[in-house]
């Protein structure tokens, strides 16, 4: 099970948008809707802000929206705001009973 | 309010044991599968084990299998994580989340495991 590819960082001005990718195979995003996306800000817990591909749960703002094509997932951060400024990590299902998550991508607020 | 409160991390020497807890509270905790996810210094999420709501099923990422096992108490709302044989590449934070979907919406906030002699 490799982890999901995912560029070291992305950056953005207030009020920017900034899209992070995160990159599997047929076996795990490109096989399954079940793309996830978590935020973590530094020494705290992850935040679940995308579930099935584009689902947002309950309090995450629509400025954060998801997006899958073929093997490559997408998370689309609208709107930037400093609190927005985090680490943000990708997860698959991966089949039979496994999941897989990318390597993660640091957004900046500049 | 969901609340997922892990204990039991702390130093062990290579080769050793130890045994994580997560207490539940503000949900039912027995109508969902519980998961473990670890993340080491400075690194990535990496998912650790499932288990169903009644404990008959489990699952296990390859490097875990076989030295892991995740288990559960519904009577006590907890989740367990007993891990055997432990190596410096087992040393990070711990945290239990619930599983809905094949994804995990509440999270606690972890216990650092630290393998070192």
């Amino acid at each position: 099970q490799s982890a999901l590819t995912q560029p070291p960082s992305a950056s953005g001005s207030p009020g920017q948008s900034v899209t992070i990718s995160c990159t599997g195979t047929s076996s795990d995003v490109g096989g399954y809707n079940y793309v996830s996306w978590f935020q973590q800000h530094p020494g705290k817990a992850p935040k679940l802000m995308i579930s099935e591909v584009s689902k947002r749960p309950s309090g995450v703002p629509d400025r954060f929206s998801g997006s899958k094509s073929g093997n490559t997932a997408s998370l689309t951060v609208s709107g930037l705001q400093a609190e927005d400024e985090a680490d943000y990590y990708c997860s698959s299902y991966a089949g039979r009973n496994s999941y897989v998550f990318g390597t993660g991508t640091k957004v900046t607020v500049l | 309010e969901v609340q997922l409160v892990e204990s039991g991390g702390g130093l062990v020497q290579p080769g050793g044991s130890l045994r994580l807890s997560c207490a539940a509270s503000g949900f039912t905790f027995s109508n969902f599968w519980m998961t473990w996810v670890r993340q080491a210094p400075g690194k990535g999420l990496e998912w650790v084990a499932n288990i169903k709501q009644d404990g008959s099923d489990k699952y296990y990422v390859d490097s875990v299998r076989g030295r892991f096992t995740i288990s559960r108490d519904n009577a006590k709302n907890s989740l367990y994580l007993q891990m055997n044989s432990l190596t410096a590449e087992d040393t990070a934070v711990y945290y239990c989340a619930t599983h809905r979907g094949a994804s995990w919406t509440y999270w606690g906030q972890g216990t650092l495991v630290t393998v070192s002699s």
